[in-house]
């Protein structure tokens, strides 16, 4: 069954330092792997998405995530944080069935 | 463009009241679906629809029923609500069956 994990579900980073946030998968089936970021009392937006080719991907605001099929992992990273990043980040999984299975979020902090 | 749509925003019940909840997109996706959002739960898919008519049962089902009566339109029941279906609710949308998802901005139901 698919599964992904997200470690960590609160983390505190001070502002200009490096973002890493932790997603691991489960899959049979090589999965295509987003990341969603959630502001406050709205929606979620894609921030970023692996599907195939190139392992590491590019997203918006600055943000990349880099997928390691031998690790089981697509962990988000940010070279240098910024206030407008506090938020919750959502890592989500699909094998084309479609269902998509997210992690249980985390929420970043930024300190100023 | 609208994107996704949800109404109504904000709605407290008592329990076994019915209500629904409508979803609109403008984008032409085939893919539509529901889900709940609950504190350190992440996002569980309630029922999905893979195109107008079709609709089936996600990962929580149980309580809610949906309709697909149009391509744009996706609408999910409660029949007779009950606390334990306190929640956020979201709607997504999706060009494919790997595609991006596309969220509305979320209902939060309460019910006493």
């Amino acid at each position: 069954a698919q599964s992904v994990t997200q470690l960590g579900s609160h983390v505190s980073v001070s502002e200009g330092a490096l973002v890493l946030l932790r997603c691991n998968y489960s899959s049979s089936v090589p999965p295509y792997l987003f990341w969603y970021v959630q502001y406050p009392n709205q929606g979620l937006q894609l921030l970023l998405k692996y599907t195939t080719g190139a392992t590491l991907v590019k997203g918006i605001n600055g943000f990349e995530a880099e997928f390691k099929k031998s690790e089981t992992s697509f962990h988000l990273t940010k070279p240098s944080a910024h206030m407008s990043d506090a938020a919750e980040y959502f890592c989500a999984a699909t094998s084309g069935t479609y269902k998509y299975i997210f992690g249980t979020g985390t929420r970043l902090k930024v300190l100023a | 463009n609208a994107g996704v749509t949800q109404t109504p925003k904000f709605r407290v019940l008592k329990t076994g009241q019915s209500m629904t909840l409508l979803c609109a997109q403008d984008m032409n996706h085939e893919y539509m679906y529901w889900y709940r959002q609950d504190p350190g739960m992440g996002l569980r898919l309630i029922h999905y629809s893979v195109g107008e008519g079709t609709t089936a049962k996600g990962e929580v089902p149980d309580g809610y029923n949906v309709s697909r009566l149009k391509k744009q339109n996706f609408l999910l029941g409660l029949e007779s609500a009950a606390p334990s279906q306190t929640s956020v609710y979201f709607c997504a949308s999706s060009y494919s069956d790997r595609g991006t998802q596309y969220f509305g901005p979320g209902t939060r139901l309460t019910v006493l």
